[in-house]
This record gives C-alpha cells, sequence and structure tokens, in this order.
C-alpha cells in the first residue's frame, strides 16, 4: 500500500528557531513529491520535487529529496509566528493521473 | 496562474437536502481535478477523480450514489452531496493540475459543509 509518514506530528518552537520538517515515502511509481502549507483553508503550494540532491529554495523555506532513501526535508530557518500552520507533504504516482497520496501532516506552532 | 475557485466557502444544510459544490479552474483548462474530504485534524484524503466528459472515478469506500461528481466543461467540475447527514460535515476541496508547470497541483478554497 502506498504511503507518505510524516514527522514530527507537531512541533513548538519561538520565533527565529530553524526546524526542519521530514517526510518520508513508501509508493510504487514515484514521480514527485510535494510541499504545501495548510493555514485555515485550503493548503498552498510549496515546492515540487522530483530529482535527488536538488535544493529548491524560496525566501526562508528549503526543500531537499532523496529518491535513495524515499525521503524529503522541508526546512524553516529564522522561523515567525506567520509560518504557524500545517505543512502537507504528498506524493504523485506515474500513470495516476496526477492524484494525491497526502500524509498526516507536521503542525507547526511557532510562539513569539 | 494556475487559480482554482470553489464555491460556496462556507454552507450550512439541513439533514436531507443536497448540497453542490463548484470547483472552476480560472485560467487554464482542467481535464482532470480531484476532490478531498478532511475530517479535522487529520490529512486530505481523496475521495474521486473528475474527468471532463466521463464518469469519476471513486476511491474505494466513497458512495458514488451519495458524492455525485460532474465534470461537464475543462473548466467545471461540481460535487454534490445528496441527502446530507451529519456526518457528512467536512471540509471538501477540489484541486487541478496544470500540465507543464512546476505550480503542482492546485487547489480551490474549500467548502465547509456544516449539516445540522
Amino acid at each position: 500500500e502506498d504511503k507518505v509518514v510524516q514527522s514530527p506530528l507537531s512541533l513548538v518552537v519561538h520565533e527565529g528557531d530553524t526546524v526542519t520538517l521530514n517526510c518520508s515515502y513508501e509508493v510504487t511509481n514515484f514521480r514527485s513529491l510535494l510541499w504545501y502549507k495548510q493555514e485555515k483553508k485550503a493548503p498552498t503550494f510549496l515546492f515540487m520535487l522530483t530529482s535527488s540532491g536538488i535544493e529548491k529554495k524560496s525566501g526562508r523555506l528549503s526543500s531537499i529529496l532523496d529518491k535513495k532513501e524515499l525521503f524529503s526535508i522541508l526546512n524553516i530557518t529564522a522561523t515567525q509566528t506567520g509560518d504557524s500552520a500545517i505543512y502537507l507533504c504528498a506524493d504523485t504516482l506515474q500513470g495516476s493521473q496526477g492524484n494525491l497520496i497526502f500524509g498526516k501532516g507536521t503542525k507547526l506552532s511557532v510562539k513569539p | 496562474g494556475a487559480v482554482v475557485s470553489q464555491h460556496p466557502s462556507r454552507v450550512i444544510c439541513k439533514s436531507g437536502t443536497s448540497v453542490k459544490i463548484e470547483c472552476r479552474s480560472l485560467d487554464f483548462q482542467a481535464t482532470t481535478m480531484f476532490w478531498y474530504r478532511q475530517f479535522p485534524k487529520q490529512s486530505l484524503m481523496l475521495m474521486a477523480t473528475s474527468n471532463e466528459g466521463s464518469k469519476a472515478t471513486y476511491e474505494q469506500g466513497v458512495e458514488k450514489d451519495k458524492f455525485l461528481i460532474n465534470h461537464a466543461s475543462l473548466t467545471l467540475s461540481t460535487l454534490t452531496v445528496t441527502s446530507a447527514h451529519p456526518e457528512d460535515s467536512s471540509f471538501y476541496i477540489c484541486s487541478a493540475s496544470r500540465q507543464g508547470t512546476n505550480y503542482g497541483y492546485t487547489f480551490g478554497s474549500g467548502t465547509r459543509l456544516t449539516v445540522v
């Protein structure tokens, strides 16, 4: 059974801290891995990763994929209270029409 | 680019009535759209895959007669929750993929359904 596992499930940090969120997966016919940020409504797209070892960056956020070890990490440096959200990791599969297999998410709380 | 509009954002209905949720891709054509359901403190669960001009593909355990999906055009998919019951109360989200971009899969803003 295809699955995506995120850890930790929840995390509380203080502003300015750096956090690393983990996503491991066991899927057949892997195509890509995506990270989303979900606040009160629908998820917003962060990154799409398809190749191992290539870091993608957007401001204080960065992510990298390891297709050999079947995991990805999402880093957030100098965290701010606005980073508080649930971060979702999802896989897409070859030939699946593109539906996503989601992990349970990591709830990040950044305290002032 | 790659905007998906979902409407309504919030709906409260009486038990036994039906509710229609619309999902539109505003600036691209989406031959395939996906409908997800999210219970409190849980992740998104795929309900069905909506294909333009053909029948939707439902995930195991999802009642196709209860959750009617129509994808009549390349920019519009609808989900109708028929004879809604309180246990159908949930957050429903659609998504679509714009081919050939790095946008990934764009989500609608979601619909919070409460059945009383």
